[in-house]
């Protein structure tokens, strides 16, 4: 089976920054994802890496250690409205395989 | 506007029923997927077609059939609706093999 694994719940500060970590034992990979879901809303698409190092866009970047089974979000200057659920998810095998999530809650 | 849209948004339903929800994405893309997201927020694939082909059909009840007219549609009709189907289903749509663009979801609710 896939096992995807990030923490449930993070809390910061406004302007602080925040890192989530994702681990993962997949069947296959080409390629990892994170996303961004805001409560009752649809997921929309943050970054991705298929090879290892980072890819930085604005204030988010991701990491990806293929030989560990590793990736990290990393969200700087945190706002208000980046308090939503950030989705690790692993492409294999032609589809996605989804993460639990991990809430975010950013206070002032 | 480009995107992948969904009808209805709620789906309030009785157990027993059969009901329908449609999907379609104006991006050019030519694969699309069903995904269900349950009480506890975890997103999981159910189906996936790529130019009018089912390739992805995860263990889904058979009571949950994918219907795909054309690249730009996909809806999914469910047979004989139990509680245990309330969830969000979310559609979402791709090149291949690329990014998922998703679609705003519909909530049903099965009492």
């Amino acid at each position: 089976g896939q096992n995807i694994d990030q923490p449930t719940e993070m809390t910061a500060t406004e302007g602080a920054i925040v890192q989530i970590n994702c681990t993962y034992q997949t069947s296959g990979f080409n390629g990892l994802f994170w996303y961004q879901q805001h409560a009752g809303e649809a997921p929309t698409f943050l970054s991705y890496n298929v090879l290892d190092g980072l890819e930085e866009k604005g204030r988010f970047s991701s990491f990806l250690s293929r030989s560990k089974g590793y990736s990290y979000l990393l969200l700087k200057e945190l706002q208000m409205k980046d308090s939503a659920s950030y989705l690790c998810a692993v492409k294999h095998d032609y589809k996605l395989s989804f993460g639990a999530g991990t809430t975010v809650t950013v206070r002032a | 506007d480009t995107a992948v849209s969904q009808t209805p948004k709620y789906l309030v339903t009785q157990m027993g029923n059969d009901k329908s929800i449609k999907c379609e994405q104006n991006l050019g893309h030519d694969t699309m997927y069903w995904y269900k997201q349950d009480s506890k927020k975890f997103l999981k694939i159910m189906f996936s077609y790529n130019n009018k082909e089912l390739i992805i059909n995860e263990t889904v009840p058979n009571r949950f059939s994918p219907k795909s007219p054309d690249k730009a549609h996909l809806n999914l009709h469910i047979n004989s609706l139990e509680l245990g189907d309330s969830a969000v289903y979310f559609c979402a749509s791709s090149h291949s093999d690329g990014v998922q663009y998703f679609g705003p979801g519909t909530r049903l609710t099965v009492t």
